[in-house]
């Protein structure tokens, strides 16, 4: 089965710094879904990679796929104290088929004003 | 548009008890999922609906657990009799057409289901 291990577990930042968040498949990824989760609400949906190569942008966020498709970054510039939550990369391990994901088990991040 | 709803958001019960819970997908949504965080570890998938129909209930721990979509619309997860290892934060998600890898899922915002 499928294994998403993301690095670091955790992470604490000064207001302002960039940081970069890691994510490493096991298998070659078919989908990359980036998802951020604070205390008691739900996952929000922030990326999906796909292609070998692709880099997308919201905001100050930016999501990288590896040519391989076996390594994401997450990568947030300038970071704000609305920033801080949970992190998790989720990749569809059905092949395609269906929206069946493995996740990651999760960046912590603290953001210090 | 209102998105994905659970109810309730948080459940205490006692271990051998019942609790049901419930998701309201968003309108139109075809696919419905159910997942499933116990303490310390990750996110895991328990099932997925098209419609009403299960298309994939892999990852149903075992029979305690019982999965219904009524009509295709809002989907219960019982659980019957719970055990303390059963406690964690029960996600729902839904997405728009089945087989459309491009289109994202949309969480809600969990239940967290503590036995005791």
């Amino acid at each position: 089965s499928q294994e998403l291990e993301q690095s670091p577990q955790s992470l604490i930042v000064q207001e302002g710094k960039n940081l970069t968040i890691n994510c490493t498949s096991s298998k070659t990824l078919y989908g990359l879904y980036w998802y951020k989760q604070k205390y008691g609400e739900g996952l929000i949906f922030l990326m999906m990679l796909q292609k070998g190569g692709e880099e997308k942008s919201h905001e100050k966020i930016t999501a990288k796929l590896d040519e391989k498709k076996q390594q994401s970054s997450l990568h947030i510039t300038a970071s704000q104290p609305s920033h801080a939550g949970i992190y998790l990369c989720g990749a569809d391990s059905s092949g395609g088929s269906n929206y069946k994901l493995t996740f990651g088990k999760g960046t912590l991040l603290t953001v210090n004003p | 548009e209102a998105g994905v709803t659970q109810f309730p958001s948080h459940s205490v019960i006692e271990k051998g008890q019942t609790v049901t819970l419930r998701c309201d997908p968003i309108s139109g949504h075809d696919n419905l999922y159910w997942y499933r965080r116990v303490m310390g570890k990750e996110i895991k998938f328990l099932l997925h609906f098209v419609k009403e129909s299960k298309q994939d209930e892999s990852g149903m721990p075992n029979n305690r657990f019982l999965a219904e979509r009524t009509g295709g619309t809002y989907s219960t997860l019982k659980v019957q009799p719970a055990e303390l290892e059963d406690s964690g934060v029960y996600f729902c998600a839904s997405s728009q057409d089945w087989g459309r890898v491009d289109t994202e899922a949309f969480f809600g915002q969990g239940t967290r289901l503590t036995v005791v």
